[in-house]
């Protein structure tokens, strides 16, 4: 079955560390996205991609980083400069003028 | 730039009743769609309904139906027949048409079904 893949569902790292969120679809989806989840504050997109090597940054891009080396692909770097990294992330891919299709998310814990 | 607005964080209904979650969105645009998705505690958002906004007729799926109102800039989502099940977070979403690919959120609605 086709589907959008997040690893890992849970994932702690201490201040100060990079850390790389995996999202992989197989919907052979044009556009993917990521959203952080706070609680009260819904979904907010952090960067979005429409095609490989090709993406634009969203709300609140600042201390996060993507890539979309590949149509699948498209992994979301939390950076050390992120000032309160912990939260739900979530990953999406979309066709144009078409729903968004959601990973199961990752929830990333820093302390 | 358009807004999704949900004023209701909490809300609650019997099981076997109806319950109605508003929604009311800002945009200049003519041609976009509408969503509501439904987080349940598993966290996993899914496709309730969409509306797209050239279509005058109500969207329904099963149990679900909105209440489009293109002049008023309103999305409402009817449930009938609540089931525990349907305990949720619901999300009412904004994509422009066209450029396709931009989709704006509210803040959520949070629904309790009560046995």
């Amino acid at each position: 079955d086709g589907g959008i893949t997040q690893s890992p569902k849970y994932l702690f790292r201490k201040e100060g560390q990079n850390v790389t969120l995996s999202c992989e679809q197989n919907l052979n989806h044009d556009a993917m996205y990521w959203y952080r989840q706070d609680p009260g504050q819904g979904l907010r997109l952090i960067y979005y991609s429409q095609i490989v090597n090709d993406f634009q940054k969203g709300d609140i891009a600042e201390g996060y980083s993507v890539s979309r080396e590949k149509k699948e692909s498209f992994p979301l770097t939390v950076t050390s400069a992120q000032k309160n990294p912990t939260a739900f992330y979530l990953c999406a891919s979309s066709m144009t003028n078409s729903p968004l299709h959601f990973g199961n998310g990752t929830r990333l814990t820093v302390t | 730039a358009q807004t999704v607005t949900q004023s209701q964080p909490e809300m609650s209904v019997q099981e076997a009743e109806t319950v109605t979650l508003s929604c009311t969105y800002d945009t200049s645009e003519s041609n976009y769609y509408l969503f509501w998705y439904k987080q349940p505690p598993s966290r996993q958002m899914i496709l309730v309904i969409r509306q797209e906004a050239y279509k005058q007729q109500n969207a329904t799926e099963n149990r679900f139906s909105v209440n489009f109102q293109k002049a008023a800039k309103s999305f409402s989502l009817k449930i009938s027949d609540s089931q525990l099940g349907d305990t949720a977070m619901y999300f009412c979403a904004f994509m422009r048409g066209h450029t396709g690919n931009q989709f704006y959120f509210g803040t959520g609605t949070s629904l309790t079904v009560i046995p």
